[in-house]
């Protein structure tokens, strides 16, 4: 059974903080990972996409990713109001087929 | 780019009738598209894996024949849901792969079974 695991939070940051979004993923021969920001109500978002290990930046975001601890982050730098909402660690299966599965998402507070 | 969309956003349909869902790939030819569904403050689970021209991949515990899948293109997947009753009720997710292997999701549409 391939795993991903969250804490499921609430993760409270203040306005213009980092937040740190963590995820641990159980098949080691997983190659493809994603972060999704849902807000409540809505369907998922794709923010970023990290394949290699190090870190990836875009914009605010950045995706780290330690394929040896099995272990993919997401920092959220000077975090706004509008990042609150539900973060989803994705693993796109090795076997093949695409299929992505999911964390069940940490929460995200950004208090003004 | 990689605009995905789902009709209807939200239904509202009685107990035993059957509703059908589309998700269209906007920019881009979708090889594959994905259907999900959301209980509340859960999180997404597969229902089902759609190659154009295919049947459909189920997942474990969905039953095929009560969630009707068709992929008649690169850019359409209708799911259609049979007989429905109220624990059917829930929010149902498309998405959608084109040439990488990144997902895009539709924004969902919320079925309601009175």
């Amino acid at each position: 059974q391939k795993e991903v695991e969250q804490n499921s939070g609430p993760l409270s940051v203040p306005e213009g903080a980092i937040a740190s979004l963590n995820c641990t993923y159980s098949d080691r021969g997983s190659q493809s990972f994603f972060w999704y920001r849902q807000y409540s109500g809505k369907s998922p978002e794709l923010i970023m996409s990290i394949y290699s290990n190090g870190d990836k930046e875009d914009g605010r975001f950045t995706a780290q990713l330690n394929k040896a601890s099995q272990y993919v982050s997401l920092l959220i730098r000077d975090s706004q109001p509008s990042d609150s909402a539900t973060y989803l660690c994705a693993v796109k299966d090795p076997g093949g087929g695409n299929k992505l599965t999911f964390g069940t998402g940490t929460q995200l507070k950004v208090e003004l | 780019g990689a605009v995905v969309s789902q009709h209807p956003s939200w239904v509202i349909c009685k107990s035993g009738t059957s509703v059908k869902i589309e998700c269209r790939s906007l920019d881009f030819q979708a090889t594959t598209m994905f259907w999900y569904r959301q209980f509340p403050k859960q999180s997404l689970m597969l229902m089902a894996t759609s190659n154009e021209g295919s049947k459909a991949t189920y997942e474990q515990g969905v039953e095929k024949d009560k969630f009707l899948i068709n992929h008649a293109s690169l850019t359409l997947s209708t799911l259609t849901v049979t007989s429905a009753h109220p624990e059917d009720s829930s929010f149902y997710i498309c998405s959608a792969r084109g040439a990488s292997s990144e997902q895009y999701f539709g924004p969902g549409t919320r079925l309601t079974v009175t």
